[in-house]
């Protein structure tokens, strides 16, 4: 079975400093996607960037980026320029061959003013 | 383009008592449909999911049950809740009609659930 790991509980950040949250996973699959979802104090879950396994290069949108390392089953988010409305939990997630979206913990990011 | 929507937001029901949870999504068509729970502020769990009408899938033994009586339709049910039914309830849908775009699933707002 695939398996995400979070292993950052909490992360903190200055405004307008460069974070990175990172990520792991587990699978046998070839082909699959992987995610980051930023859940803010709302609760709704809201897509941040994708990444297809296929595909080399680096997901980036706007100020956020990933960096995918395969054959590492390493899938780190970086957010640069950090914001306020940037705080919130970050979940990573993968999605493979099945219909099941995979879950990590998630890291709690704070960002300080 | 395409939307989803579940109500309630918030709901305070007795131990005991029924529950229905609705989802709805507009501007697609077969999409496939999720509901997943989030207990105490952390990972989301896969309860249920759909392919299609009346085609659904349980994840985990539980006290819940879903149903799909229409195409873009998902609704989350209970005869009698339970104190551990407490949670945030997500719904979500996914692109059915496969490919590369089908694999991004979209999140409601999500509906809080306190049984006491």
């Amino acid at each position: 079975a695939q398996t995400v790991t979070q292993s950052q509980p909490e992360m903190s950040v200055q405004e307008a400093e460069t974070v990175t949250l990172s990520c792991t996973y587990d699978t046998s699959e070839s082909d699959y996607y992987l995610f980051w979802y930023k859940q803010p104090p709302s609760r709704q879950m809201i897509l941040v960037i994708r990444q297809e396994a296929y595909k080399q290069q680096n997901a980036t949108e706007n100020r956020f980026s990933v960096n995918f390392q395969k054959a590492a089953k390493s899938f780190s988010l970086k957010i640069s320029d950090s914001q306020l409305g940037d705080a919130a939990m970050y979940f990573c997630a993968y999605k493979g061959y099945g219909n099941k979206l995979v879950f990590g913990a998630g890291t709690i990011l704070r960002v300080k003013s | 383009s395409q939307t989803i929507h579940q109500w309630p937001a918030t709901l305070v029901q007795p131990v005991g008592s029924p529950l229905s949870l609705e989802c709805t999504v507009e501007g697609t068509s077969n999409p496939n449909l999720y509901w997943y729970r989030q207990a105490a502020g952390r990972g989301l769990q896969l309860l249920f999911y759909s392919v299609g009408i009346g085609q659904i899938s349980s994840e985990v033994p539980q006290n819940l049950s879903a149903s799909r009586p229409q195409d873009r339709q998902f609704i989350l049910s209970s005869k009698k809740l339970l104190l551990s039914d407490s949670g945030f309830y997500l719904c979500a849908w996914s692109g059915g009609e496969g490919g590369r775009s089908g694999n991004t699933i979209y999140f409601g707002e999500g509906s809080w659930l306190t049984v006491v």
